[in-house]
């Protein structure tokens, strides 16, 4: 059936690894996005795509890094340059020039640094 | 002007009470307002929208009202069941000139229902 699926459930990594998320889905949308959710926080937006190999900067972006080589796939690079990057991350995707459009989440990755 | 604002941050109901989450926006553009439903470890689930050309929509116990001229919009949960415990966003979306579009979202509301 489709939707989005985020994994994994649970990563742990250490100081100074990059840590990448993986994110697919199969609703043939088009626009892609990575946010970030921290204890008792709403969500912040780390990067968006509304197309294939083209992405961009949404409002915390330093420390991360996207690819979008596949309409299906938006996996997220956390890099060693997040400072403080435990928190659960939540990938989303919708259907482009609709008028109601809906945002359909994965489960989420809860990344803890250790 | 691209923020939306939501209060209050936690609140807490006893059963069968009616849940009030209030949301406020400055952009005059914005053309959809969603309310996502979270709960704990998953992630968010559209629960129910309204577009500004009306004032009130209900779907079984949730009825969003929506002030246009105040440029608020807010949640009524009624008849509110433990169930119902979960984190609320609201949101907003503003249509760029290619046809695309922003979600911009309200910072959440954690909300208990105790028995």
């Amino acid at each position: 059936d489709g939707g989005i699926t985020q994994s994994p459930k649970y990563l742990f990594r250490k100081e100074g690894q990059n840590v990448t998320l993986s994110c697919e889905q199969n609703l043939n949308h088009d626009a892609m996005y990575w946010y970030r959710q921290d204890p008792g926080q709403g969500l912040r937006l780390i990067y968006y795509s509304q197309i294939v190999n083209d992405f961009q900067k949404g409002d915390i972006a330093e420390g991360y890094s996207v690819s979008r080589e596949k309409k299906e796939s938006f996996p997220l690079t956390v890099t060693s340059a997040q400072k403080n990057p435990t928190a659960f991350y939540l990938c989303a995707s919708t259907a482009t020039g609709a008028l109601n459009t809906e945002a359909f989440f994965g489960q989420g990755t809860r990344l803890t640094v250790v | 002007q691209q923020q939306v604002k939501q209060s209050p941050q936690s609140l807490i109901v006893q059963k069968g009470g009616i849940s009030i989450i209030n949301c406020a926006y400055e952009n005059t553009a914005f053309d959809y307002f969603p309310w996502y439903q979270q709960f704990p470890g998953k992630g968010p689930a559209l629960l129910i929208a309204i577009r500004p050309d009306v004032s009130e929509k209900k779907e079984g116990r949730f009825t969003i009202s929506f002030n246009k001229s105040a440029k608020q919009f807010s949640l009524h949960i009624m008849d509110s069941q433990p169930g119902d415990s979960a984190t609320y966003f609201c949101a907003a979306l503003i249509h760029s000139m290619d046809s695309n579009y922003q979600l911009i979202w309200g910072a959440g509301t954690k909300l208990i229902i105790k028995p």
